[in-house]
């Protein structure tokens, strides 16, 4: 069957500490893989993408998220968060037909 | 920018009323797509479209019904609300290598 898991429902992290969120998948075949941040009340905004080449893709705001087809991850990474990263994200994974998307992480950030 | 726009923000009906939810976008993507987001249960689709006038079930789709007469138009329809339909509701377009692009979500509140 096809998943997506973020095991990391809250995240607190302070400002300016690294992040990594994580992502797993369960996918048949190979997957096209993405990151959206949803700030409060908003919709969906995209980070980045992965399609296929380089695994390590770098998106907007700084972040970036390597592809580890050994271990089915899609982590995400940030080097030092900014408070303006408070925000719910989500994995996804899929074809841009259809996406499945996983329960989400919600990022807290203290000054 | 790819824009997709959501009639309401923030809708209240009554049980049994039925409820129209529209979502326009003007890219002229073929895709579209209808969400539901609950906290800790992610983004889980209803129904998506691939062209006018073709429908086809998501994931959840007991309660919903959809229409698409136009391309940019796609209307997601609660037949008879009822409370446990009390959700954010999510429209999405894309086509082809291009990510999903999401509207700001409909709070939807069925008393």
């Amino acid at each position: 069957a096809q998943s997506v898991t973020q095991p990391d429902i809250h995240i607190t992290v302070s400002e300016g500490a690294s992040l990594e969120l994580r992502c797993n998948y369960s996918y048949g075949a190979t997957p096209y893989l993405f990151w959206y941040v949803q700030s409060p009340g908003q919709g969906l905004q995209l980070l980045l993408k992965y399609f296929s080449g380089d695994t390590l893709v770098q998106g907007i705001k700084g972040f970036e998220a390597e592809f580890k087809r050994s271990q089915s991850s899609f982590n995400l990474r940030k080097p030092s968060v900014h408070w303006s990263d408070a925000a719910e994200y989500f994995c996804a994974v899929g074809n841009t037909d259809k996406l499945i998307f996983g329960t989400g992480t919600r990022l807290q950030v203290f000054p | 920018d790819v824009k997709v726009t959501q009639s309401s923000r923030y809708l209240v009906k009554r049980t049994g009323e039925k409820v129209f939810l529209e979502c326009v976008q003007d890219m002229d993507h073929e895709n579209m797509f209808w969400y539901r987001q609950d906290p800790g249960l992610g983004l889980r689709l209803i129904y998506f479209s691939y062209d006018v006038k073709m429908k086809e079930k998501g994931d959840i789709p007991e309660g919903y019904s959809v229409s698409r007469e136009k391309k940019e138009r796609f209307s997601l329809i609660l037949e008879s609300a009822s409370t446990n339909q009390t959700s954010m509701y999510l429209c999405a377009s894309g086509q082809g290598d291009s990510p999903l692009h999401f509207g700001n979500g409909t709070r939807l509140t069925v008393t």
